[in-house]
């Protein structure tokens, strides 16, 4: 399966604290984003990462990729409250196969 | 508006009433993808459309569930005789061609009693 699966399921920290989140996945791929959703709303897309590159910055996020061991990180730097929210990679290779996974419930407590 | 917009935002029915969710991508998209989110749970892949090619249902989990797109515009997603376990937040989402992010509409929240 091309679907990803982020670790940890839940995440909560201190506002000012780093948070990493994780994700792996099986097969090949071409290209991996990570989104983010808040309570009741759809999904923001934040950083797409391809295969062939390694790590990617975004503001305060901070994107890796390792294709050797099928695996993303997310770091989001000095976190605030408002980045309390649920975070999924999705990984493929093209838009019609992109899946999505669990996601991370990540609370930052202020 | 620029976004993705899906009508209604919220849906109750009874058990055994088709419902009918909408969902107007962003013009100029030509892919479309169907979701569906159960509480607290990831996303669930339903339909993917791609232009007029043949859509990928391979999704859908049963044949009470289908959909329509017209073209590269709006998309219905139809459930007949829904079931209480078809409660659920919908979701829609567009893109251009290619590995592209994609854009998510605020979803349909859907309760069957």
């Amino acid at each position: 399966s091309q679907q990803g699966e982020e670790d940890p399921q839940a995440l909560s920290i201190q506002e000012g604290e780093n948070a990493t989140m994780n994700c792996s996945y099986k097969t090949s791929i071409n290209n991996l984003q990570w989104y983010r959703q808040n309570s009741g709303r759809g999904l923001v897309h934040l950083i797409l990462i391809r295969s062939n590159e390694r790590e990617k910055h975004s503001g305060r996020l901070r994107v890796t990729l390792d294709t050797s061991k099928k695996s993303s990180s997310l770091l989001i730097t000095a976190s605030r409250a408002a980045d309390t929210a649920s975070y999924f990679c999705a990984t493929g290779w093209n838009n019609n196969d992109m899946r999505f996974g669990a996601g991370t419930r990540l609370t930052v407590k202020p | 508006g620029a976004g993705v917009s899906q009508s209604p935002s919220n849906k109750v029915t009874e058990k055994g009433k088709d419902v009918e969710l909408r969902c107007d991508p962003i013009s100029g998209h030509t892919a479309l993808y169907w979701y569906r989110q159960r509480l607290g749970q990831g996303l669930e892949f339903l339909i993917y459309f791609q232009g007029n090619s043949a859509p990928d249902k391979s999704g859908l989990p049963s044949d009470r569930f289908s959909a329509e797109r017209t073209g590269e515009s709006v998309s219905t997603l139809t459930i007949q005789r829904t079931q209480q376990e078809d409660s659920a937040v919908y979701l829609c989402a567009s893109s251009g061609q290619g590995a592209q992010p994609q854009h998510f509409g605020d979803g349909t929240r859907l309760s069957i009693l």
